[in-house]
């Protein structure tokens, strides 16, 4: 089954250390995203790649950093610069088309609690 | 810039109830809408989309229509299930691509609670 997968479920931390969230898919998409979501508001995007080896910051970029090594993987540092961290982090993928990408598809998520 | 509002909630209904979720816009150009819905503890799925005014959006019973004269998206069923029960969030996307990648604006999201 083609999707996208998110680990782990669950993620504590400990303040002042950084964490890393995975994001795979195997949808063969080309564009991936980070978004983050806390209780009653709506999604902010992160970070995004369009392409291996390039990516483009969010509306809330401050604190993070992404890596683009394969198409299929998107990983997310939470760095220790970020001051409010706990939240659920959604990885999202679309595919371009001849003229514009679709729809985006979403993995279940990672909730980070840092303690 | 462009922005999504949706009707606050929580919203709770009686199972076979109509159910209207509002959703209003603002947005330069000529963007894509979507309604997704996220259940307790997962991700976001997409529930329909519309890509051009008039445009009507349907998916298990869940309607919308793209009104441009209204900038609205508003979300409809006729008969809500207690297994509606969800998150639902209003989203646009711009017709201009990105830097090359479709960004999304997301509403805050409605609960939706449905009673047997």
């Amino acid at each position: 089954d083609g999707g996208i997968t998110q680990s782990p479920k669950y993620l504590f931390r400990k303040e002042g250390q950084n964490v890393t969230l995975s994001c795979e898919q195997n949808l063969n998409h080309d564009a991936m995203y980070w978004y983050r979501q806390d209780p009653g508001q709506g999604l902010r995007l992160i970070y995004y790649s369009q392409i291996v080896n390039d990516f483009q910051k969010g509306d809330i970029a401050e604190g993070y950093s992404v890596s683009r090594e394969k198409k299929e993987s998107f990983p997310l540092t939470v760095t220790s610069a970020q001051k409010n961290p706990t939240a659920f982090y959604l990885c999202a993928s679309s595919m371009k088309t001849s003229w514009s990408y679709n729809e985006q598809f979403f993995g279940p998520g990672t909730r980070l609690t840092v303690l | 810039g462009n922005s999504v509002t949706q009707m606050e909630g929580p919203v709770t209904l009686s199972e076979e109830a109509f159910l209207t979720i509002n959703c209003t816009y603002t947005a330069t150009g000529y963007p894509s809408l979507f309604w997704y819905v996220q259940y307790p503890g997962e991700g976001l799925q997409l529930l329909l989309k519309a890509t051009k005014a008039d445009d009507k959006g349907s998916n298990k019973g869940f309607e919308a229509t793209y009104r441009k004269e209204t900038t609205s998206f508003h979300l409809e069923k006729g008969s809500v299930q207690v297994s509606d029960s969800a998150v639902y969030f209003c989203a646009l996307s711009d017709s201009e691509e990105f830097q090359g990648a479709q960004k999304l604006v997301f509403g805050q999201g409605t609960r939706l609670t449905i009673n047997p």
